[in-house]
């Protein structure tokens, strides 16, 4: 089974608007990250936004906003006033279990492409 | 400022050939990096863990012996395509994470071409 799933491969968006870039995930284990991550065209990751499993808050990160229901396993991500240079593949990941001085792997989804026009 | 490099960016070989890609982590040190390909228009895959001083942990389905992966200080992972072929070409790109609990912090990546 998928443990990151993105269900839009391509989203459009109005400079200014907000959008909303869904993202659901699988796991067994209490304790995990979810993060989202931006790939412009040249190719680097961007880290925007992290959520953990045991936040009570959901997290936000200036333009950015995470709607974790926790219940419903989603984690979407919220741009609010989109700007053109958000235009960009849009990754959540997820990081599971707590580590003590380890680090731990990253789970992609498949992704979500995001074009903002005028 | 980037806190994880990544060279060469881009890089073109011949088939047969090897190709060395460095990632480094510039004000921390990293004693675990990640490394992870990705097709055009695919998700990031995980290829292997890299751990200072001692074996990198493969994934399922990755040969070691064709992706050798080298951490011989805390803050320098190299990953090695030994004789690349046309299907190992794809966009290679490393991950490290300054303090467990914490963001990974990615490399520029690096677009391999095997002509």
């Amino acid at each position: 089974a998928q443990k990151i799933t993105q269900t839009q491969p391509g989203m459009f968006v109005q400079e200014k608007e907000a959008v909303t870039l869904d993202c659901t995930y699988d796991t067994s284990d209490p304790s995990y990250g979810l993060f989202w991550y931006k790939q412009p065209s040249s190719g680097e990751m961007i880290f925007l936004i992290y959520q953990g499993s045991y936040d009570q808050q959901n997290a936000t990160e200036g333009r950015y906003s995470l709607n974790f229901q926790k219940a419903r396993k989603s984690a979407n991500l919220v741009i609010s006033a989109s700007q053109l240079g958000d235009s960009a593949m849009y990754f959540c990941a997820m990081r599971e279990g707590y580590f003590t001085g380890t680090a731990s792997k990253l789970t992609f989804g498949t992704g979500t492409r995001l074009q903002v026009t005028l | 400022g980037a806190v994880v490099s990544q060279h060469p960016s881009r890089v073109i070989c011949k088939s047969g050939t090897s190709v060395k890609i460095e990632c480094r982590s510039l004000d921390f040190q990293a004693t675990t990096m990640f490394w992870y390909r990705q097709f055009p228009k695919q998700s990031l895959m995980l290829m292997a863990t890299s751990n200072e001083g001692s074996k990198a942990t493969y994934e399922q389905g990755v040969e070691k012996d064709k992706f050798l992966i080298n951490h011989a200080s805390l803050t320098l992972s190299t990953l090695t395509v030994t004789s690349a072929h046309p299907e190992d070409s794809s966009f290679y790109i490393c991950s490290a994470p300054r303090q467990p609990n914490t963001e990974a912090f990615f490399g520029q990546g690096t677009r391999l071409t095997v002509v």
